[in-house]
């Protein structure tokens, strides 16, 4: 059974507009939620993260928005920008060691 | 910021050999990480290790499959035998915590099994 899961697969967005990704999960234990960028060839990078104790979470263009009774969440990127194109994977824990990613999200930002 | 420093980039091995993939981490981190992603597919845990030692592992993490940092130098994955499916792109990561802590990835090594 699938821990988090993401949708869209992918994401095309013009330049300026806001994109919007969703993720959900299944472990109502679950507690931390970071969202993490990836470009082609490199790691994935911690972009912003929320713990359940809040149901927003806001850093310049990006602001998570957090559902606990529905067990989701959705990433906003207002005025998108061609830099953001990447892959945003949501992902989840209990406060241990174990990290559950989705299978990502892949965001294209047209000029 | 800090980085954690997979080698090689890239390896290509025939099925049934062994294979070490290798990670430096962040200097002052404690947890050290491997994940296994296919190409277009989520980021799957395989193992995590403190202190010398596995805390906890996933199904993914078969028999063939170990790590150790010996002695404080690269925290190493080591597959042996190697299967077809075992083709993937793994990443190491490091916390400094465990506890709902920032997770930083190496670049990745791409592992290709003919």
């Amino acid at each position: 059974q699938q821990q988090v899961r993401q949708s869209p697969q992918s994401l095309t967005v013009w330049e300026g507009e806001t994109a919007i990704l969703n993720c959900s999960y299944e472990d109502s234990t679950f507690n931390y939620f970071p969202w993490y960028q990836q470009f082609p060839g490199e790691g994935p990078a911690l972009l912003i993260s929320i713990r359940s104790v809040s149901d927003k979470k806001e850093d310049g263009r990006f602001t998570i928005f957090f559902n606990k009774r529905e067990k989701k969440l959705s990433l906003h990127i207002t005025d998108s920008q061609p830099g953001d194109s990447a892959t945003y994977f949501c992902a989840a824990n209990t406060g241990y060691q174990n990290f559950y990613f989705g299978k990502g999200t892949s965001l294209t930002v047209i000029p | 910021g800090p980085k954690v420093l997979q080698i090689p980039s890239h390896q290509i091995i025939d099925m049934g050999q062994m294979v070490t993939l290798n990670c430096d981490p962040v200097s002052n981190h404690l947890y050290f990480y491997w994940y296994k992603q296919i190409l277009g597919q989520q980021m799957e845990f395989l193992v995590n290790f403190y202190n010398g030692k596995v805390m906890e592992k996933s199904k993914l993490f078969k028999d063939q499959f170990s790590v150790e940092r010996p002695d404080g130098s690269y925290f190493t994955l080591k597959i042996q035998p190697t299967a077809l499916e075992d083709s993937a792109v793994y990443f190491c990561a490091s916390s400094l915590q465990v506890s709902n802590e920032r997770l930083f990835f190496g670049h990745g090594t791409k592992l290709s099994v003919l």
